[in-house]
């Protein structure tokens, strides 16, 4: 059963603190997403990687960061977070828009 | 700018009937369509995909429909089942690309 794993299902962190979101995909895809989902707002695309090393900035990067140093793994850094950035973040990966996206099971951050 | 939308947030509709969500998009050149499923603390599943060279799709009780010169195109759930009961996602990509684009969703519920 092909997966992708993010680390934590639920995570509280401190307003100003750095906090790490990791994503692991066993499919061998070459692209990975990170979005995250707010009420009436859908999901909107942060950063996304088409290959290791690789990143483009989705529609809010704004105070997000990525890394993909390897293929299966794509983590998404929010450099001091603020109560703003609670929400639900979703990872996604994919080997091209014919067979979409397969979606982790998502992290709910609190920043507090 | 919201390049898919889905004006209606929520639908109830009664178990046994169809529910009938919608979904609109901007850009002309969007040639491949998905509904994604949500349930709550979960990530999106894949539901039905159409692509532009077909007006309909089916599989089992969900059928989409695209109207590519209105720029439409809807979800039918026949019959519909408390199960049923999630958020659902339309997206809309380029079949060259690699990237897709989520609207707001659409809160279904399915009363008993």
């Amino acid at each position: 059963d092909v997966k992708v794993t993010q680390s934590s299902r639920y995570l509280v962190k401190r307003t100003g603190e750095k906090v790490f979101l990791e994503c692991v995909q066993d499919m061998d895809h070459e692209n990975m997403f990170w979005y995250r989902q707010d009420p009436g707002l859908g999901l909107r695309l942060i950063y996304f990687s088409y290959d290791v090393k690789m990143k483009e900035k989705g529609d809010i990067p704004e105070g997000y960061s990525v890394s993909r140093e390897k293929k299966e793994r794509f983590s998404l850094i929010l450099e001091s977070a603020s109560t703003n950035q609670t929400s639900m973040y979703l990872c996604a990966s994919s080997s091209g828009v014919t067979y979409g996206y397969t979606f982790g099971s998502g992290t709910r951050l609190t920043v507090v | 700018d919201q390049q898919v939308k889905q004006n209606s947030p929520s639908l109830s509709v009664q178990e046994g009937r169809i529910s009938i969500l919608n979904c609109d998009y901007t850009n002309s050149m969007f040639d491949y369509f998905l509904w994604y499923k949500k349930y709550p603390a979960e990530g999106p599943t894949f539901l039905i995909s159409i692509s532009s060279i077909k007006d309909k799709n089916e599989d089992g009780r969900f059928t989409v429909f695209l109207n590519k010169s209105a720029k439409h195109l809807s979800l039918h759930i026949v019959p519909s089942q408390p199960g049923d009961s999630a958020v659902y996602f339309c997206a809309a990509s380029l079949l060259t690309g690699n990237q897709f684009y989520f609207g707001t969703g659409t809160s279904l519920t399915v009363i008993p």
